[in-house]
């Protein structure tokens, strides 16, 4: 599969928990983006990269979260202390570079107890 | 910021119909629109999108509009199937004006085609 993956694709944790999820791009992309997806609601940006530099962070993104892509090429997304108003999907989209198509992966379902 | 609204939030037609759903931008240096189709449980894929130096663009059944002095772009979908029921976004990119960075996605429409 030459999509983007993600994982784990479901996460259950209890609140207070750190959490970490990876996305691994389609390879040669160099942008890579991070959403978050509630029911019901089109994605929300989160944070972005292009190679390993971390453009642009949203206001959604509190210090509790942290988001890296070390060598250019897969990204974690670290959430600590979660809280029940994490549980969301969290999407990873790459692209080939500025104006391109960003190609979705499938995501990873947080529950937060 | 740039301000997506998208409308309806639910459509039902009967099969063979056809389905349109709109979406309304604030910021007059948009240049690109595109459309994504989720089906329940999966990732959002792109189904079409537009750049601001065209008024439409079709792929077979499908078909998007933009009207910039309007700001607003639609999305067509002719002679529907059951196959084309799911969740329907539009975004546009953000900062307007550039190809770039991260998108603001309108707020969803669920499409319902009835056999």
């Amino acid at each position: 599969d030459t999509g983007v993956s993600q994982n784990p694709r479901h996460k259950i944790t209890k609140r207070g928990q750190n959490v970490t999820f990876r996305c691994d791009p389609i390879s040669e992309h160099n942008r890579l983006y991070w959403y978050r997806q509630t029911l019901g609601q089109g994605p929300e940006f989160l944070t972005y990269f292009q190679n390993e530099a971390q453009l642009e962070k949203s206001r959604l993104l509190s210090d509790r979260f942290s988001a890296e892509r070390p060598k250019g090429s897969f990204s974690t997304l670290e959430i600590q202390r979660t809280e029940q108003g994490d549980s969301a999907m969290y999407l990873c989209a790459s692209s080939l570079g500025q104006g391109d198509e960003q190609f979705f992966g499938p995501g990873t379902r947080l529950t937060v107890l | 910021g740039e301000n997506v609204e998208q409308h309806p939030s639910t459509l039902s037609v009967q099969e063979g119909d056809s389905a349109v759903i709109k979406c309304t931008y604030s910021d007059s240096a948009s240049n690109y629109f595109p459309w994504y189709k989720q089906e329940l449980g999966k990732r959002p894929q792109l189904i079409i999108d537009i750049r601001s130096n065209v008024g439409e663009k079709k792929d077979q059944r499908i078909a998007v509009t933009l009207n910039k002095t309007a700001k607003h772009f639609s999305l067509h979908i002719t002679e529907t199937q059951p196959e084309d029921s799911a969740v329907y976004f539009c975004a546009v990119p953000s900062p307007p004006g550039s190809n770039t960075g991260k998108l603001i996605f309108g707020q969803g429409t669920t499409l319902q085609v009835k056999p």
